[in-house]
């Protein structure tokens, strides 16, 4: 069974241009989530999706931010415009049922220049 | 909000060696997980443990949930073992929805 399939695994981009994340969850998982991970830190939650709502976007900062998950199945993540302060690992994970067991996918490691 | 911590924050071990890693927390969680972290960032799931023993291999974990810490025992180490360790609590404050949150992590290196 596949795991949870993120693209693309690297991302470089100057600052002020859009750029957007793909995940795939694990198949029947009903809950997504997307987390950032800054270097030497763990991750912390951006948003999570319930099917196709979101339930908890409370640390997605809106003004840049986007996220959305149509079908209740894959999601994008989208940022515009990029800062430099962005630059981080953006983790996509997915459980069965809200915050069970979590799998996460590879990543993508944003780099803003 | 809850602090979680973990120690040590870095850990250099022979391979073949035992070890202990802890975490910590402030305030009562509704569940508990461990993670490792490779050194190419792939974070696998270790343990689901809200609560009690369990073994998987050659690791376990215990969680005490009333005392507000969780061990993680890694025996007969090999170098594959390598990476960033993170726990995560699932808590929620006055009322507000449920949120998982990581530790600061244990930098692990076992030395063949």
């Amino acid at each position: 069974e596949a795991g949870v399939v993120q693209s693309p695994r690297y991302k470089i981009i100057e600052k002020k241009q859009p750029v957007a994340f793909w995940c795939n969850p694990i198949s029947g998982h009903n809950t997504l989530y997307w987390y950032r991970q800054n270097l030497g830190q763990g991750p912390e939650l951006l948003i999570r999706y319930e099917n196709e709502e979101a339930v908890d976007d409370s640390q997605l900062p809106k003004d840049r931010f986007s996220a959305e998950r149509l079908k209740g199945v894959d999601s994008t993540l989208k940022i515009q415009p990029a800062e430099l302060g962005d630059s981080a690992v953006y983790l996509c994970a997915s459980s069965l049922e809200p915050n069970e067991k979590l799998f996460f996918g590879s990543g993508t490691q944003l780099s803003v220049l | 909000g809850i602090q979680v911590e973990q120690s040590p924050p870095d850990l250099i071990l022979q391979e073949g060696a035992n070890s202990t890693l802890r975490c910590n927390f402030s305030d009562s969680v509704n569940n508990l997980q461990w993670f490792h972290q490779n050194p190419w960032g792939q974070l696998i799931n270790l343990f689901y443990i809200p609560s009690g023993t369990k073994q998987n291999g050659r690791l376990s974990a215990t969680t005490v949930a009333t005392e507000r810490y969780s061990l993680l025992y890694i025996s007969s180490s090999q170098t594959t073992d390598s990476g960033v360790y993170f726990c995560a609590v699932l808590y929620s404050h006055g009322g507000a929805t449920n949120k998982l949150i990581f530790g600061t992590g244990t930098l692990l290196a076992v030395q063949p």
